[in-house]
């Protein structure tokens, strides 16, 4: 069974800063990965994808992720935070070799980013 | 958001009430998707339509009803809901190539937000 951890509840960075928040994952086969985040009230955004290729994926509003195949991670990152930021960020994934459509979601993150 | 739009936005109802949601996506996709929100939780999948056929059910109480009568539109029927069904209800649509879901990616609508009392 696939799974996704999202080890911190809550990532509190200042502005300006560089902002890290956690994904690791297990599938059975090749990972299909995704980050999404929520504002208050609203529904899910989608950020980012990584399927294959390029390790580094670049994706909206500045940010970009990192794949990392021998620690089974996919950690979502910005250079330089805005308080705007701020919102819940979700991590997904999908092991493509058992097909059909179940993204697996971790629990959150919330980021919180401050003047 | 305007992709994928979710009405209504907020829903009270008691537990002997019948009430429906309603999704509606205008990005020509070919698949939709009930999800499940609630506080401290992964997001929790209900249903999936594809081609407006239900391809997964996972476990989700008769209490739910869900329904799609073209690829634009679902509808999640309720009745005789229990507090506990208090959530954030999502809706998602993507597009599925005919040679399988690989590269699809889900776009959601605001949600709504549902008390049963």
């Amino acid at each position: 069974a696939q799974s996704v951890a999202q080890p911190e509840d809550q990532v509190n960075v200042a502005e300006g800063n560089p902002l890290t928040v956690k994904c690791t994952y297990s599938v059975s086969g090749n990972p299909y990965l995704f980050w999404y985040v929520q504002y208050p009230n609203r529904g899910l955004q989608f950020l980012l994808k990584y399927i294959t290729g390029d390790n580094l994926v670049k994706g909206s509003y500045g940010f970009e992720a990192e794949f990392n195949k021998s620690q089974t991670s996919f950690h979502l990152k910005k250079p330089s935070a805005l308080v705007s930021d701020s919102a819940l960020y979700f991590c997904a994934v999908r092991d493509i070799t058992g097909g059909g459509n179940k993204l697996t979601f971790g629990t959150g993150t919330q980021l919180k980013v401050e003047l | 958001e305007t992709g994928v739009t979710q009405t209504p936005r907020h829903l009270v109802m008691g537990m002997t009430n019948k009430k429906s949601l309603k999704c509606e996506q205008h990005l020509g996709h070919n698949a939709m998707y009930w999800y499940k929100q609630s506080a401290k939780k992964p997001l929790e999948l209900m249903f999936v339509y594809s081609l407006e056929e239900r391809v997964e059910n996972n476990s989700v109480p008769s209490r739910f009803s869900p329904e799609c009568p073209n690829s634009s539109h679902l509808f999640l029927h309720l009745h005789t809901l229990q507090p506990e069904d208090s959530a954030l209800y999502l809706c998602a649509s993507s597009s599925i190539p005919s040679g399988g879901a690989v590269t699809d990616t889900q776009y959601f609508g605001p949600g709504t937000r549902l008390t049963v009392l």
